[in-house]
């Protein structure tokens, strides 16, 4: 089945660092990329959507300076958090999909800020 | 905007039973509609899609259904089992190809 790699699963950082998570799909060309924000005990919210070789549209509340999301190709994409505080720490989760396909998710990354 | 929302939160029933989690949305204009399995700490596992022209999909002892137009979707299981435990999530893909996610079902399954 599709397959699709998040990278690193877990990040432990100092305030003020930037931290790049990547998402890939392994075995199909992803047309779309999600990337989601999982908060303790609650359900995915979705901060952006990304289509190959186009700006990701954020969704509202979600700041694009701060959460700096690429996807050059059809099979990687990057979110950089830029300049983490406490407050981002989270559980983040990517997912991809082919036109009209299922998502198939990452398993996520657990970022920790100090 | 399309809300999606899982009955009821959390279940927990001994092992051997047969049980069902809900999922509801408001907009009937869906795409498709797909569950997920979430472990803690990890990402989702998809279990089943459905497609909107279609009613249900089966897998091993899971049987989704859908009905488009009264916005309802459910996950039948049949004969739980321990391993079974985890939280599952519904989510419905809109023609805009935008998804939302329900709130989640965790389910305990005792032995």
């Amino acid at each position: 089945g599709a397959v699709v790699s998040q990278h690193p699963s877990r990040v432990i950082c100092k305030s003020g660092t930037s931290v790049k998570i990547e998402c890939r799909s392994l075995d199909f060309q992803a047309t779309t990329m999600f990337w989601y924000r999982q908060f303790p005990k609650k359900s995915l919210m979705l901060m952006a959507t990304s289509n190959e070789g186009s700006k990701a549209t954020y969704e509202q509340g979600v700041e694009k300076d701060k959460f700096l999301i690429n996807h050059a190709s059809l099979t990687l994409s990057t979110l950089t958090v830029t300049s983490a505080h406490p407050e981002d720490s989270s559980f983040y989760i990517c997912s991809a999909t082919g036109p009209g396909g299922p998502q198939h998710f990452g398993d996520g990354t657990r970022l920790s800020i100090l | 905007k399309q809300e999606v929302t899982q009955i009821p939160a959390a279940l927990s029933v001994p092992e051997g039973e047969n049980l069902v989690l809900n999922c509801s949305f408001t907009d009937s204009a869906i795409y498709n509609l797909q569950w997920f399995r979430q472990d803690p700490g990890k990402g989702l596992t998809s279990l089943l899609l459905i497609q909107s022209s279609q009613r249900e999909q089966t897998s091993g002892r899971l049987n989704a259904s859908l009905d488009k137009s009264s916005g309802r979707s459910t996950l039948y299981i049949a004969a739980s089992q321990p391993g079974d435990s985890a939280t599952y999530l519904c989510a419905v893909r809109n023609t805009g190809n935008q998804f939302y996610f329900g709130t989640g079902t965790s389910l305990t399954v005792i032995p």
